[in-house]
């Protein structure tokens, strides 16, 4: 069974740097076209897209974040880490880790499981 | 402002058809699969929908995808009361080479 599940602090305080940890089970990092999304949602608004990072290492970031958010993984430990800069209140929401899965027949990702999330408040 | 456009709202009575769209352009939708995600409240969203109009299994057949050049649609059938969720579609943008979703759809079963 595949199981992604986000940890990190509930409460930070402006301009602090925010680590997020997912820790997945069920499936390897090393695999062969496996990714994992980092995905957020502010209070009562829309999903947001972040970072992704490939089995291969190849990573993306949202262009509106990009200067702000760094993703890695540590194999061993199944765990996908996100960092973000300089917290704003703003950046209040649920921030949600997702699986990405390869289609081998049509070459393609999508998001198939998602963690529980976490909720994260900036305030001071 | 988000990338793809949804209605914000929809409705419709028990056993009615429902249809939601997700409009986008030729940089997301038009050249890139689409999903839809149903998330009720208070929980994590869940894959519905991938590849434009696959179900996984789990999924009963009462909803479906569809996708025309720029455009997308959920359409839920045999509405029933545990359908009120909000639900999201979703897709590469191949401008921004980034996920884009729309700003979501909430469904009420009146």
């Amino acid at each position: 069974q595949v199981t992604l599940k986000e940890s990190g602090p509930m409460l930070v305080k402006p301009t602090e740097t925010l680590t997020l940890t997912c820790t997945v089970s069920g499936f390897s990092l090393n695999s062969a076209r496996v990714g994992v999304n980092w995905i957020r949602q502010p209070p009562g608004k829309a999903l947001e897209w972040l970072a992704h990072i490939f089995s291969n290492d190849e990573k993306s970031y949202s262009p509106s974040l990009k200067t702000r958010l760094t993703i890695s993984k540590d194999i061993p430990k199944s765990q996908v880490v996100l960092t973000m800069t300089n917290m704003d209140p703003v950046d209040t929401g649920t921030y949600y880790c997702v699986r990405l899965r390869y289609d081998w027949n049509y070459f393609y990702y999508y998001m198939d499981v998602w963690g529980k999330g976490t909720t994260v408040t900036v305030s001071s | 402002q988000s990338v793809l456009t949804q209605p914000p709202s929809a409705s419709g009575t028990p056993g009615q058809r429902v249809t939601i769209s997700c409009s986008g352009s030729s940089s997301n939708i038009g050249s890139n699969f689409v999903e839809w995600y149903q998330q009720l409240p208070g929980t994590a969203p869940k894959l519905l929908i991938y590849r434009n109009n696959q179900r996984p299994s789990g999924v009963p057949d009462r909803f479906s995808g569809s996708k025309s050049d720029t455009s997308a649609s959920l359409a839920v059938s045999g509405l029933r009361s545990e359908d009120e969720a909000d639900y999201y579609c979703a897709t590469w943008d191949d401008s921004l080479s980034g996920w884009v979703f729309g700003g979501g759809t909430k469904l009420t079963v009146l």
